[in-house]
């Protein structure tokens, strides 16, 4: 049950592009489309930006976007806005009813 | 609309035990998997444990295995977690979850709620 890798920063300026990434293993992400993104702004819950990899929930603009290739994923927010600026979290499904996070990142919007 | 509300946390000694609940409304109950994640102050999210549709399969971090029980009681929509043999690392904002996909209870929970703070000192 090892955290997922995520660097502890990123930043861009209004409206550029910027991605973030979550390095996991063959046990987790590598091997289960179950990868979800959640932002969460200082003293609020967690809110899911994408899940399964790709996927948006409805109310989620679509400037945040997710992939995936081999072991890791990613999540790209295009066209940087102020609002973005927030601790953003990957988690996959890691087999055996486990679940596993990611340590976060810290996104800056210069 | 979805709506998770955690109650039950508080300070706590040592080595004591704590139970924390969470009352769910606005989707069906008893057709998602739930579950707990923490988050200690100032730290990243946690998972804690899982349970499916109806409590008969579960998963803990071996951070808690043994030590905290994950139940859910379908016939009133609520979700419990039994903390025992607490230990100053388990102080953290305690926040139940809702899965995403119903034919997923194990997966990256889709829903939360605002969490409920637990504090472990002496």
């Amino acid at each position: 049950q090892s955290a997922l890798t995520q660097p502890p920063s990123a930043s861009g300026s209004p409206g550029q592009s910027v991605t973030i990434s979550c390095t996991g293993t063959t046990s987790d992400v590598g091997n289960f489309n179950y990868v979800s993104w959640y932002q969460q702004h200082p003293g609020k819950a967690p809110k899911v930006m994408i899940y399964d990899v790709t996927k948006r929930p409805s109310g989620v603009p679509d400037r945040f976007s997710g992939s995936k290739s081999g072991n890791t994923a990613s999540l790209t927010v295009s066209g940087l806005q102020a609002e973005d600026e927030a601790d953003y979290y990957c988690s996959s499904y890691a087999g055996r009813n486990n679940l596993v996070f990611g340590g976060g990142t810290k996104l800056t919007v210069l | 609309e979805v709506q998770l509300v955690e109650s039950g946390g508080g300070v706590v000694r040592p080595g004591g035990s704590l139970r924390l609940s969470c009352a769910a409304s606005g989707f069906t109950f008893d057709g998602y998997g739930m579950t707990w994640v923490r988050q200690a102050p100032g730290k990243g999210l946690e998972w804690v444990s899982t349970t499916n549709w109806n409590g008969g399969s579960t998963g803990y971090a071996d951070s808690v295995k043994g030590r905290f029980t994950i139940s859910r009681d379908n016939t009133k929509n609520s979700l419990h977690l039994q903390m025992n043999s607490l230990r100053a690392e388990d102080t953290a904002l305690y926040y139940c979850a809702r899965a995403h996909d119903p034919a997923n209870d194990f997966g990256p929970p889709g829903y939360w709620g605002q969490g409920t703070l637990v504090i472990v000192s002496s």
